[in-house]
């Protein structure tokens, strides 16, 4: 079934240690997001890619990299986790259909928590 | 770049009246609104959403009404239910942008 999945779902780590968020998708979508989110808070842009070797900033960027080799794995690098960034981290996907904006779909998330 | 605005941010209702949530855009360029619901300890999941050439569109009970001439959107609840407690989100067109979200609450 397509769909979109993050891994790990659930992080407890120290300060200072680099940390590699995964996101894989199979629903063949060249968009896709990391959002930072609070529970039930708001939705916050990190990184963007419209396709493969493409990565744009949000938001959020200055203390996260990502990186787009394959149409279907956006993985969101921290280099050095702090308590600041004890949150959700939320992936999504979307097509890019001729210039017209499309769904984006969620993954379940992954549950940071930085000690 | 343009943001969208969105209210209010708590909404408590009786179950069985309707709710209203409103979304301001700015950028006249815009030609997709989509509405989003995230229940909690879910995902967010798209629920309706509306092409500028068109000013209305129900499914069920739920209805998104576009407004160009004013640049908001709404998101419409008809009938509502205790499931429908969660939070909403609208998005700006390109997607890079939500609105603040609003909680949505059903009093039975």
């Amino acid at each position: 079934e397509a769909d979109i999945y993050q891994t790990p779902r659930y992080l407890v780590i120290g300060t200072g240690k680099k940390i590699t968020l995964e996101c894989s998708q199979t629903m063949g979508h060249d968009k896709m997001y990391w959002y930072q989110q609070d529970p039930g808070m708001e939705l916050h842009l990190i990184h963007y890619s419209y396709g493969v070797n493409s990565t744009e900033k949000g938001d959020l960027s200055s203390e996260s990299t990502v990186s787009r080799i394959r149409t279907e794995h956006f993985p969101l690098t921290l280099e050095s986790a702090r308590p600041s960034h004890t949150s959700q981290y939320l992936c999504a996907s979307s097509e890019a259909a001729g210039g017209y904006q499309e769904t984006q779909y969620f993954g379940p998330g992954t549950r940071l928590l930085v000690l | 770049g343009e943001n969208v605005e969105q209210h209010p941010s708590t909404l408590s209702v009786q179950e069985g009246d309707s709710a209203v949530i409103k979304c301001t855009y700015s950028d006249s360029a815009s030609n997709y609104f989509p509405w989003y619901k995230q229940e909690l300890g879910k995902r967010p999941q798209l629920i309706i959403d509306i092409r500028s050439n068109v000013g209305e569109k129900k499914d069920q009970r739920i209805a998104v009404t576009l407004n160009k001439t004013a640049k908001h959107f709404s998101l419409h609840i008809t009938e509502t239910q205790p499931e429908d407690s969660a939070v909403y989100f609208c998005a700006r067109t390109d997607g890079l942008t939500f609105g603040k979200g609003t909680h949505l609450i059903i009093q039975p």
